[in-house]
C-alpha cells in the first residue's frame, strides 16, 4: 500500500519567517495530495490540496508544490503568524476518494512571536 | 465549528467496561468515518460507512464495534479494551464516499480522548 513520510516532525520559526514541510509518497499512482491543519483540541481541517496534473497551487500565504517524478510534495507557509501554530498532516490518495487517504505522521509547527 | 460533533470529549474506562463514542454530523453528508490518532503515528482509518452501510473495516479488533443507524449518526462501541487502545478517536464525514466539491475533503470532529486503565 501507499506509504507517506513527513519531515520534520517539529518545526519552530520566528513570526514573519517562512515554514516548509515536506512529504514523500511511495505509490506513483497517487494523484491527490491534501494538507490538513490540526489546532490544539480540534480535529484536522483541510487547508489546501493539489492534484497530480498541477505542479503548484497557492492560497494567500500557503502554497503546495508537487514533484511527481521525485514523488514528493511540500507545504510552504509565508509570513508566518502565531495562529499558524498547529500540527500539519500531509496525505496522499490513490484515487480521489476520502476512504483512500494515507496520512503522514504530522509536523508540529510553532511560530514564535 | 465543523458540523461534526463528538461525545464524550474525554472518556476513562477500565479494561472490563463497555462504553460508546457518539458522532453526529449536521452537514447532510453520506459518508462517515472513524479514525484513531496516536502520538507520532499517522491517522489510522478504522471504519468507513456510506449511506449507513459499512464499506471498509481495516483489520480492526472486534473489541471495537461500529454502528451507523442513519447517515447523520455514527457510534463506536467499546468493550474489553487494552491500554494500548488509549488514543484520540476522530469521527469524520464527507459529502459522498468520493468526497465533496473539494474531492476527498474530510470534515473532522474534535475527537474523543480515550484512556484505558
Amino acid at each position: 500500500g501507499e506509504n507517506v513520510e513527513q519531515h520534520p516532525s517539529t518545526l519552530s520559526v520566528q513570526e514573519g519567517d517562512s515554514a516548509v514541510i515536506k512529504c514523500t509518497y511511495s505509490d506513483s499512482a497517487s494523484n491527490y495530495f491534501p494538507w490538513y491543519k490540526q489546532e490544539l483540541g480540534k480535529g484536522p481541517q483541510l487547508i489546501i490540496d493539489i492534484r497530480s496534473n498541477v505542479g503548484e497551487k497557492k492560497d494567500q500565504r500557503i502554497a503546495v508544490t508537487l514533484n511527481k517524478t521525485a514523488k514528493h510534495f511540500s507545504l510552504h507557509i509565508t509570513e508566518t503568524q502565531p495562529e499558524d501554530s498547529a500540527v500539519y498532516f500531509c496525505a496522499a490518495a490513490l484515487q480521489t476518494g476520502a476512504n483512500n487517504l494515507f496520512f503522514g505522521t504530522g509536523t508540529r509547527l510553532t511560530v514564535i512571536p | 465549528e465543523t458540523g461534526v460533533t463528538q461525545t464524550p470529549r474525554h472518556l476513562v474506562m477500565g479494561m472490563t467496561n463497555k462504553k460508546s463514542l457518539k458522532c453526529e454530523q449536521h452537514l447532510g453528508h453520506n459518508a462517515m468515518y472513524w479514525y484513531k490518532q496516536s502520538a507520532k503515528k499517522p491517522l489510522e482509518l478504522m471504519f468507513v460507512y456510506s449511506l449507513e452501510e459499512r464499506v471498509e473495516n481495516n483489520s480492526v479488533p472486534s473489541r471495537f464495534s461500529p454502528e451507523c443507524p442513519n447517515s447523520s449518526h455514527l457510534f463506536l462501541h467499546l468493550h474489553t479494551l487494552q491500554p494500548e487502545d488509549s488514543a484520540l478517536y476522530l469521527c469524520a464525514s464527507s459529502q459522498t464516499l468520493a468526497g465533496g466539491p473539494r474531492t476527498g475533503e474530510l470534515f473532522f470532529g474534535e475527537g474523543s480522548r480515550l484512556t484505558v486503565l
